[in-house]
């Protein structure tokens, strides 16, 4: 069965401080992993990655992704209380190659900074 | 605010009424989706369309029927829900979702969606 899984579910921390979030996959036809952020309404997207070792990053926020081990982190350092939100990892693949492609999402991880 | 808009934003139906949500993206995007998401939980896929095509549906009830009246809308057309069926339905669209492609999906406010 396809799936997304990321830990951990939810986080509280404090201003300042870093965080690791994790996120896992198991799907045929991989094609791209996806982070998204929520707070009230719509995920907002984050970073799009495809290849394995390459980080990403936008401000204190990164990412990578590693294809062998099925595995993505996203950290965020020198956190706000701005970041708290729910961070969505969401797999890109194709249930049936060359045919439609869809996107599932992970359980999302609740973060909660503290001032 | 978001290149995706949806309308409307809120909305409260008997069971026995027929209404329709809306999308809209002017992005050129050629993929457009529904998911459905319930209170802390993550979004659920529904249907998606590719080319004004239904590619994916995600084995979604009857009551609930998608439409692409063409690459720039989506709607989806509600009938006979259910109180378990509420919850905040969002749109999004991508550049395209074939093997040949890589396009973040880029999402709408949702409508909030309430059944009584």
């Amino acid at each position: 069965e396809d799936k997304v899984v990321q830990s951990p579910l939810s986080l509280v921390v404090h201003e300042g401080d870093t965080v690791t979030l994790n996120c896992s996959y198991e799907v045929t036809n991989f094609r791209s992993l996806l982070w998204y952020k929520q707070e009230k309404k719509a995920p907002t997207f984050l970073f799009m990655l495809t290849s394995s070792g390459i980080e990403k990053k936008s401000g204190r926020l990164s990412s990578i992704l590693d294809k062998k081990e099925l595995f993505s982190i996203l950290n965020i350092t020198a956190t706000q209380t701005g970041d708290s939100a729910i961070y969505l990892c969401a797999v890109f693949f194709f249930p049936i190659y060359n045919q439609g492609g869809k996107l599932i999402f992970g359980q999302g991880t609740e973060l909660s900074v503290k001032p | 605010d978001t290149e995706v808009t949806q309308t409307p934003k809120h909305l409260v139906m008997g069971m026995t009424n027929k209404k329709s949500l809306k999308c809209e993206q002017h992005m050129g995007h050629r993929a457009m989706y529904w998911y459905k998401q319930k209170a802390k939980k993550p979004p659920e896929l529904m249907f998606v369309y590719s080319y004004e095509k239904l590619s994916i549906n995600e084995s979604v009830p009857s009551r609930f029927s998608p439409e692409c009246p063409n690459s720039s809308l989506l709607n989806l057309h509600l009938h006979a829900l259910q109180p378990e069926d509420s919850a905040l339905y969002l749109c999004a669209s991508s550049q395209e979702s074939g093997v040949g492609y890589n396009s973040p999906l880029h999402f709408g406010n949702g409508t909030r969606l309430t059944v009584t």
